[in-house]
């Protein structure tokens, strides 16, 4: 099975600073990688498909980039409302996998 | 607009099958650019993929969870379930369902989730 690895497992930032998320995959998944945002009990949302193209209605503030192997979700100018956990997952490969998420906090 | 919404019991006893259901509701499951599906997120930990199923009958499950999985459509209920058997502590989890909509593998569409704790 593909393994994501999402690194940091946690990340400090302050209101109006940017945030850079990493996801490493095992092995390659093309640009089949998504990225969802989990806060605290919600269900996770689709935030990037495609590993560059944003799901309806996420802000522009969210950017994803990467192919093969590794990839980044950048977030601009935080806010309150994007303080959550953060993950990646894969959909080249069987079985369809994630990462182990990474807890963007103030 | 599409929405979904996951039923069933929230304990279930080792050994026993996990049963639960998903509602479709703004449309129906038979529609044909659509994959109906189930994660699922233990307690403070990351998603699991379940497994993922077509309205007309193809399926797909994650190895990992050995062939206990099994996931069938009642398309005039506009509903599709989970069964899982065998079920250990390790189950014990918030089970969501999922659509997946352009028959992608990525998941657009995600219930609420519902917690199931597996004890005796």
């Amino acid at each position: 099975e593909t393994v994501m690895t999402q690194s940091p497992a946690a990340l400090s930032v302050s209101p109006g600073e940017s945030a850079t998320l990493s996801c490493r995959a095992s092995q390659s998944v093309s640009s089949n990688l998504a990225w969802y945002q989990q806060k605290p009990g919600q269900a996770p949302r689709l935030l990037i498909y495609g590993a560059s193209t944003r799901a309806t209605g996420i802000p522009a503030k969210f950017n994803g980039s990467g192919s093969g192997t590794e990839f980044t979700l950048t977030i601009s100018s935080l806010q309150s409302e994007d303080f959550a956990v953060y993950y990646c997952q894969q959909y080249n490969n069987w079985p369809r996998t994630f990462g182990q998420g990474t807890k963007v906090e103030i | 607009q599409l929405q979904l919404q996951e039923s069933g019991p929230g304990l279930e006893k080792p050994s026993e099958t996990l049963s639960l259901t998903c509602t479709v509701s703004g449309g129906s499951i038979s529609r044909s650019s659509c994959y109906w599906g189930w994660i699922r997120q233990p307690p403070g930990k990351g998603l699991e993929w379940i497994g993922s199923i077509y309205y007309s009958g193809n399926s797909y499950y994650n190895p990992s969870l050995k062939s206990r999985a099994s996931i069938s459509g009642d398309t005039s209920k506009s509903q599709f379930s989970l069964q899982l058997s065998s079920v250990t502590a390790a189950d014990t989890a918030v089970y969501y369902c999922v659509g997946q909509r352009q028959l992608q593998w990525y998941f657009d569409l995600w219930g609420r989730g519902t917690l199931v704790t597996v004890s005796s």
